[in-house]
C-alpha cells in the first residue's frame, strides 16, 4: 500500500513549538519530504529524509525512522507566518506521494 | 529565471467542453507532473513524464491526455470536461536525478470550475 497518515488539523500558540506525525505504509520507500502550502499558493519544498535521523533547517527539522514507517515535521519559535497547510510526502521510483495535509493554526 | 509557469490561472468550462492547460519550466529539468488539489485530498498524481518523450499515467488520469512537447512544456487536455473535474491544477518540475532525491518545484496553478 501507499497509504501515508497524518493529521488534519494542529494548532499551537505562536512562539511555541508544534510536532506534525506522519506515517507511511509503501514498498520500494526511498525518502520521505516536507512540503508548506500557504492559502492560494503552490506547495513548496521544506525537507528531504532518505535516511533515520533529524535533519535541520533554521527553525524546520525533519525527521524519520525507517524501521517505525514514521516522520515528522518539527516547528519551533512559531510565527504567525508558518500558518500553513504541510504535507508529507513519500518518494517511490520516479513518484511522489502525497498525504493530504496538516492544517497548522498558530494563536497569537 | 522563472520557475515553472501555468496558463491559465482561472477558467471556467461547461460540461463537455475541452481545453489545455499549459505549463513550461526554465530550470532545464528532465521530470514533470501534472497533479490535482480537491480540498481535504491533498495533491494527486494525474500524469507524469519522466523525461522528454515519454509519460505515464499516476494515480487519477482518468479523463484526462498530457504531452511533452519539449523538454520545457508538458501540457494537460480535458478532451470533455466533467463537474468532477473542478479542481485547482498544480504543475511541477523536478531534475530527475536518482530516484529518491528529489524536489519537486510547482506552479502557481490553474483553478478549473466546470459547470
Amino acid at each position: 500500500g501507499q497509504s501515508l497518515e497524518q493529521p488534519s488539523e494542529v494548532t499551537a500558540v505562536e512562539g511555541a513549538i508544534v510536532q506534525i506525525n506522519c506515517t507511511y505504509q509503501t514498498s520500494g520507500f526511498y525518502g520521505l519530504s516536507w512540503y508548506q502550502q500557504h492559502d492560494g499558493g503552490a506547495p513548496t519544498f521544506l525537507s528531504y529524509n532518505a535516511l533515520d535521523g533529524l535533519e535541520e533547517t533554521g527553525r524546520f527539522s525533519s525527521f524519520l525512522s525507517r524501521s517505525d514507517s514514521y516522520g515528522y515535521l518539527l516547528l519551533q519559535e512559531l510565527q504567525m507566518k508558518d500558518s500553513a497547510s504541510y504535507f508529507c510526502a513519500v518518494i517511490r521510483d520516479d513518484k511522489i506521494i502525497f498525504g493530504k495535509g496538516t492544517r497548522l493554526h498558530i494563536l497569537p | 529565471n522563472a520557475g515553472v509557469t501555468q496558463t491559465p490561472k482561472f477558467q471556467v468550462l461547461k460540461t463537455g467542453q475541452s481545453m489545455t492547460l499549459q505549463c513550461a519550466q526554465d530550470m532545464n529539468h528532465n521530470s514533470m507532473y501534472w497533479y490535482r488539489q480537491d480540498p481535504g485530498m491533498g495533491l494527486r498524481l494525474i500524469y507524469y513524464s519522466a523525461s522528454e518523450g515519454t509519460t505515464d499515467k499516476g494515480e487519477v488520469p482518468n479523463g484526462y491526455n498530457v504531452s511533452r512537447l519539449n523538454k520545457r512544456e508538458f501540457s494537460l487536455r480535458l478532451e470533455s470536461a466533467a463537474p468532477s473535474q473542478t479542481s485547482v491544477y498544480f504543475c511541477a518540475s523536478s531534475e530527475g536525478g536518482a530516484a529518491g532525491e528529489e524536489t519537486q518545484y510547482f506552479g502557481p496553478g490553474t483553478r478549473l470550475l466546470v459547470l
